[in-house]
C-alpha cells in the first residue's frame, strides 16, 4: 500500500496561466475527494467522486475548475486562468467508501503560487 | 452541511504535560476524524472515531454522538506532538466533508 500521491508537490505559475494536478488514490478506493487548504484555515472540500462519477461539487468551485477521474482511478484537477486567490494548498484523499465506513487518507498536497 | 468548532484554537504546553482538545459537531455523523497536520501540510490519520473511545499510546478519542462533541487526549506532551490538530466529519448519505478550524498545538522543552 503506498498511500495516496499527488503531483506535482509544489507549482508556481503567473497569473492567466493554466495549471493542471494529478492525484492517485489508494488502489481498490473507490471514493476520490479535492480539498483545498488557505494559511490557517482547515480545509474545505472542493468535490467528490464516487470511482468514475463527480457526484457533489462546492460552491468554492467556479467554471475555472475542472476535475475528472477517468476509469476511476486516478483523478486530475485543472484551474484554467490562474487567480492570485488561487494559491493555496490542493489535498487529495481516499476512501474504500464500503457502505457508511468513510475513513480518508490524504496525499502530501500540491501547494500553488500565483504570481 | 454539517458545523465543526474546535477549541481551544491555540495551546502551549511544558513537555510531559496533557492536555484536551474538543470538537463540537451540530448534526449527527456518519463519519468523525481526528488527524494531526505536521509543518509540511501532511495530514495523518490519528482516529476514526464516529462514536465510542479508542487509545493508541498516548493518545486517545472519544466521541459522545448523543451529545455531539468529540475529545482528544494528549498525555505526556512531547515536542514532536505540535502541529496543528483537526477534527473532520460528516453527517452520511450527503458524503461532503467539514473540517474544523484546527488547534494549533505548541509543545516546548
Amino acid at each position: 500500500d503506498t498511500g495516496v500521491s499527488q503531483d506535482p508537490r509544489h507549482k508556481i505559475t503567473k497569473r492567466g496561466q493554466n495549471v493542471t494536478f494529478r492525484c492517485d488514490p489508494i488502489s481498490e478506493h473507490n471514493r476520490l475527494y479535492w480539498y483545498r487548504q488557505t494559511l490557517g484555515q482547515g480545509p474545505e472540500f472542493l468535490t467528490y467522486f464516487q470511482n468514475e462519477a463527480q457526484l457533489e461539487k462546492s460552491r468554492l468551485l467556479s467554471d475555472r475548475f475542472s476535475a475528472e477521474r477517468p476509469k476511476g482511478s486516478f483523478s486530475t484537477l485543472e484551474i484554467q486562468r490562474t487567480e492570485q486567490g488561487d494559491s493555496a494548498m490542493y489535498l487529495c484523499a481516499s476512501s474504500q467508501g464500503t457502505g457508511g465506513y468513510n475513513e480518508q487518507f490524504f496525499g502530501p498536497g500540491t501547494r500553488l503560487t500565483v504570481l | 452541511g454539517i458545523q465543526v468548532e474546535q477549541s481551544p484554537p491555540d495551546l502551549i504546553l511544558q513537555e510531559g504535560a496533557n492536555s484536551t482538545l474538543r470538537c463540537n459537531f451540530s448534526d449527527s455523523v456518519n463519519n468523525l476524524q481526528w488527524f494531526h497536520q505536521n509543518p509540511w501540510g501532511q495530514l495523518i490519520n490519528l482516529f476514526y472515531i464516529p462514536s465510542g473511545t479508542k487509545q493508541n499510546g498516548r493518545l486517545s478519542a472519544t466521541t459522545v454522538a448523543t451529545e455531539r462533541y468529540s475529545l482528544l487526549y494528549i498525555s505526556s506532551s512531547q515536542t514532536t506532538d505540535s502541529g496543528v490538530y483537526f477534527c473532520a466529519a460528516d453527517s452520511g448519505g450527503y458524503q461532503k466533508v467539514t473540517f474544523g478550524t484546527g488547534t494549533k498545538l505548541q509543545v516546548i522543552p
